[in-house]
C-alpha cells in the first residue's frame, strides 16, 4: 500500500531532550516536507526537500533540524526541544515539485513538558 | 512569508444547506489545493486548480480559482453529515529559477453538517 509512515505516533518528552520522528514513504516520491499544526495557527511548513542532499527551510525553521541521505526517508531533529514545540506534526511526500498533490502521513502528537 | 485567508473559520449547519468557503490573498500562486482533514488524520487532498478562473466539481462540492489567481473558493451543495471535517485551502509557490517550492495552508474551516 502506498503511504506515509511516520514514527512515533504519540510522544512526550521533557525540555532539552534530543528527539528523532521519523518520516518514510514507499512511492518513490522525490518531494518531501513537515508541518506542524497548532490551533488558531493552521499548518505551517517547517522544511522541505526537493530532492536527495537538497533542503531548505519552510516558514518555522527554527529549532527543527533534518537530513535527507536517502529518497524515502527524512527525519525531523529536534536537537533541544522546548514547550513551545508541543504540536502535532505532518510529513507529506509528492511525486516530484512539479507534481503537486502532496500525501501526508497520520501525524505526530508531540508533548514537551 | 505569503498568507492566505480563510473564512469562515467555524460553521455549522444543517443537513441540505448550501455552504460557500473562502481562501484569500494578496499574492499570486502557481496552483491552488483544497484538503480536507479528518479528526486523527493527515490532510487528505480533493482537488487541485491551476489556472485563473477554473472551476472543478466534486460530486456536490465545486471548487473555484480566482481569474487573478489569488483566491479561492469551495462550495456544497446540499451538505451531508458526512461532510463534517476540516477543510484547509493550500497555495503552492514555486519558483523555477531559485528551484523553491513552498505550500502555504489557510488556517482552515471546521465543518459541522447537523443531521
Amino acid at each position: 500500500e502506498a503511504q506515509v509512515t511516520q514514527n512515533p505516533r504519540y510522544l512526550i518528552t521533557v525540555t532539552g531532550k534530543k528527539l528523532t520522528v521519523t518520516c518514510s514513504q514507499n512511492m518513490n516520491h522525490e518531494y518531501m516536507s513537515w508541518y506542524r499544526q497548532d490551533p488558531g495557527l493552521g499548518l505551517r511548513q517547517i522544511y522541505y526537500s526537493m530532492n536527495v542532499e537538497v533542503t531548505d527551510k519552510g516558514d518555522v525553521p527554527e529549532g527543527y533540524k533534518v537530513s535527507r541521505k536517502e529518497k524515502r526517508n527524512f527525519p525531523l531533529i529536534l536537537e533541544s526541544p522546548s514547550p513551545n514545540q508541543t504540536s502535532l506534526y505532518f510529513c507529506a511526500s509528492s511525486l516530484s515539485v512539479y507534481q503537486e498533490t502532496q500525501y501526508f502521513g497520520p501525524g505526530t502528537r508531540l508533548l514537551v513538558l | 512569508t505569503q498568507l492566505l485567508e480563510q473564512s469562515p473559520q467555524f460553521l455549522s449547519i444543517q443537513e441540505g444547506e448550501n455552504l460557500t468557503v473562502y481562501c484569500n490573498s494578496s499574492s499570486v500562486f502557481s496552483s491552488l489545493q483544497w484538503y480536507r482533514q479528518e479528526p486523527g488524520e493527515g490532510p487528505v487532498l480533493l482537488v487541485t486548480v491551476v489556472t485563473g478562473g477554473e472551476v472543478k466539481k466534486l460530486k456536490r462540492l465545486t471548487f473555484q480559482f480566482g481569474d487573478a489567481r489569488k483566491d479561492s473558493s469551495l462550495h456544497i451543495t446540499a451538505a451531508q453529515p458526512g461532510d463534517t471535517g476540516l477543510y484547509l485551502c493550500a497555495g503552492a509557490s514555486f519558483t523555477h529559477r531559485a528551484g523553491s517550492y513552498q505550500l502555504t495552508f489557510g488556517k482552515g474551516t471546521k465543518l459541522s453538517v447537523i443531521p
